[in-house]
């Protein structure tokens, strides 16, 4: 059982536009930056989003993250086939003095 | 361009012991966190530990707390992950990551490729 709270799949058709929630608690999101990470078919996890909304050089502008509360959300406009991946998003825990991560959502692009 | 090449994994029977380590290029090492984080397979990732760039601090998940010791020789940019006590539910798929900064950090920056360590009899 994760401690951040992800759906485990959602689904969309190319060019649209689908979002992940991640549900967590004060300990964690409510007072931490969350991160997100796409992870493509056999290969190691790739940073998405910092810093809650942030994006690193090369990503696109169709990634994008927003945090409310305790809760955060990855939205994907313009969906591609290649988007297909499975996302994660994670933070501190500040009661536990760890990293937590949510369970994962699969994007499957129809 | 950052590197982090992982090494160190392999086919180990429960109880017993396996180092990893971890060399990076491409920043300077001895101003970062460094983490492990692993991943079973068809499974979400796990953080495992965290390094201060000092290596001072230490901090664990409690799965691995008691049985794993993360550690690291900044002369040569490499940290280590000493697996000691190993389980079945241990095998993964084991990532180095970089923090964004010199403790826990906020994000994984950088990931390596990981190393595949399977604990069978």
């Amino acid at each position: 059982q994760s401690v951040l709270t992800q759906p485990p799949s959602v689904s969309a058709a190319p060019g649209q536009k689908v979002t992940i929630s991640c549900s967590g608690s004060s300990s964690n999101i409510g007072n931490n930056y969350v991160s997100w990470y796409q992870q493509l078919p056999g290969t190691a996890p790739k940073l998405l989003i910092y810093d809650n909304n942030k994006r690193p050089s090369g990503i696109p502008d169709r990634f994008s993250g927003s945090k409310s509360g305790t809760s955060a959300t990855l939205g994907i406009t313009g969906l591609q086939t290649g988007d297909e991946a499975d996302y994660f998003c994670g933070t501190w825990d500040t009661r536990l003095s760890a990293w937590v991560f949510g369970g994962g959502t699969k994007l499957t692009v129809l | 361009q950052v590197q982090l090449v992982e090494s160190g994994g392999g086919v180990v029977q429960p109880g017993k012991s396996l180092r990893l380590s971890c060399t990076a290029s491409g920043f300077t090492f001895n101003s970062y966190g460094m983490h492990w984080v692993r991943q079973a397979p068809g499974k979400g990732l796990e953080w495992v530990a965290v390094i201060y760039f000092h290596g001072n601090n230490k901090y664990y998940g409690d799965s691995v707390k008691g049985r794993f010791t993360i550690s690291r020789d900044n002369s040569k940019n490499t940290v280590y992950l000493q697996m000691n006590s190993l389980r079945a539910e241990d095998t993964a798929m084991y990532y180095c990551a970089r923090g964004s900064a010199y403790n826990y950090g906020y994000f994984f920056e950088y990931w390596g490729q990981g190393t595949l360590v399977t604990v069978s009899s």
